[in-house]
């Protein structure tokens, strides 16, 4: 695998349900993020970790929290999600936090919440 | 206040056009760095460019060129010749030295054959 992945591509869960999202980077980046993407909204950042800590929580509901074990992989739990977290979810990596870098993204997640 | 402002939402050429994106931006860091990205239908934003506030000259790639011009604020983006594979959204992006890059809100282009 080459760059940043994304596991599932596509999610449907219910306003119960729990599931969570994989973003894995093959790049020997340090920092890494997740945006919502939605017609409302185009890119809205949600979270940046630095070496596994979290530096940026953007007032993200608790109901997505995030989960970085190391700096390839970064998790996005959710849970009892509302309709209008229906969105296209993008990791990115660089190879330092900080917004003078430029990002590499994954091809995302759609999610769709009924 | 940073922003971003990528007036056009939609673009529509026909291959072989020229198409200028312009992107428009604000901030009152001296140091800052811009950039372009590029989302084609498959999801991904791809990295196109990243400028500093310090450099103001001209970058051509290939079929692609980018003017910056401090005096307006404006990073203004060229595509020389369009294709068909350059139907995307394009992003234009400010970072001014926190965690948060602030982001346009982009503008699609359609190249059609």
């Amino acid at each position: 695998e080459t760059g940043v992945t994304q596991t599932p591509r596509h999610l449907v869960m219910g306003m119960t349900n729990k599931k969570s999202l994989k973003c894995e980077q093959h790049l020997g980046h340090n920092a890494m993020y997740w945006y919502k993407q939605s017609a409302k909204k185009p890119l809205e950042l949600m979270f940046v970790y630095s070496l596994e800590e979290r530096v940026e929580n953007n007032s993200v509901p608790s109901r997505f929290s995030p989960e970085c074990p190391n700096s390839s992989h970064l998790f996005l739990h959710l849970h009892t999600l509302q309709p209008e977290d229906s969105a296209l979810y993008l990791c990115a990596s660089s190879l330092l936090a900080g917004d003078y870098n430029e990002q590499f993204f994954g091809p995302g997640t759609r999610l769709t919440v009924l | 206040a940073q922003k971003v402002t990528q007036a056009q939402t939609e673009i529509s050429v026909v291959e072989k056009e020229d198409v200028t994106l312009d992107c428009v931006y604000e901030t009152r860091d001296t140091t800052y760095y811009l950039f372009w990205y590029k989302q084609p239908p498959s999801g991904e934003l791809v990295f196109l460019i990243r400028r500093n506030s310090f450099d103001e000259q001209n970058e051509i790639s290939g079929r692609y060129s980018w003017n910056f011009q401090k005096s307006t604020s404006s990073f203004n983006f060229t595509i020389t010749a369009s294709q068909v594979v350059d139907s995307a959204v394009y992003f234009c992006a400010l970072g001014t030295g926190g965690f948060k890059t602030i982001f346009g809100a982009g503008t699609r282009l359609f190249v059609k054959a």
